[in-house]
């Protein structure tokens, strides 16, 4: 069966400091990879997707990237982090484009 | 413009009964798929039920089903005989086909739902 992992669970950071978020997959291949901040009380905001390796689209103008080193790896990153990127980041993959994305277990991000 | 809608930020009800929650979409799309998911306070979201356009029955899983109305736009999803286990929140959320490479959703702003014992 497949399993999506996210870590860390919790995150504190200061402002202006770097911020690394991974994700993994296990028990599929070539997966569609996505993620998603979710602020508080609010739903959930499609930040990155990837259809492979090396292909990434962004959705929303930040100052965060992403990039997918292997077939079922995600990674969120930032060089210089915001109070305004605190929130909830959740992990999905899916086998394809029509298909429900499985979400992983979520980074709750906070930034002081 | 709002593409999904979901005009209820609370809802109460009674554990064993029936409860609806509302969604409204909007999309020009012939072909497009509609989901809901649950959010316990864990904060994982948990895949529930999926609606495509071109389906003629409601989709139904286990105790949950998904009212689908084409013409009025609206997927309503319907929990039967609550459970205190599914006080959560509750989010519809739409895929639109045409042009969407990578299958993109968009989520409403959810409800959350609480069952009295």
């Amino acid at each position: 069966s497949q399993t999506i992992h996210q870590w860390p669970a919790t995150l504190v950071q200061p402002v202006g400091s770097p911020l690394s978020l991974e994700c993994t997959v296990e028990g599929t291949s070539n997966p569609n990879l996505y993620w998603y901040r979710q602020a508080a009380g609010r739903g959930l905001q499609l930040l990155f997707y990837s259809v492979g390796i090396g292909q990434i689209s962004s959705e929303v103008p930040q100052n965060l990237s992403a990039s997918r080193p292997q077939d079922r790896q995600f990674i969120l990153s930032s060089k210089k982090l915001l109070l305004s990127d605190s929130g909830f980041y959740l992990c999905a993959w899916s086998v394809r484009e029509s298909a429900e994305q499985f979400f992983g277990p979520g980074t709750r991000l906070t930034v002081l | 413009a709002q593409k999904i809608t979901q005009t209820q930020p609370g809802m109460f009800v009674q554990e064993k009964e029936a409860v609806t929650l509302d969604c409204t979409y909007d999309t020009s799309d012939q072909s497009y798929g509609l989901f809901w998911y649950k959010q316990p306070s864990s904060g994982e979201m948990i895949f529930l039920i999926y609606q495509g356009s071109y389906d003629e029955q409601n989709a139904t899983e286990g105790r949950y089903s998904l009212n689908f109305q084409k013409a009025r736009k609206s997927a309503n999803l319907v929990i039967s005989a609550s459970q205190l286990g599914d006080s959560a929140m509750y989010f519809c959320a739409m895929r639109e086909d045409f042009y969407n490479q990578g299958g993109k959703l968009i989520f409403g702003q959810g409800t959350e739902l609480s069952v009295k014992p």
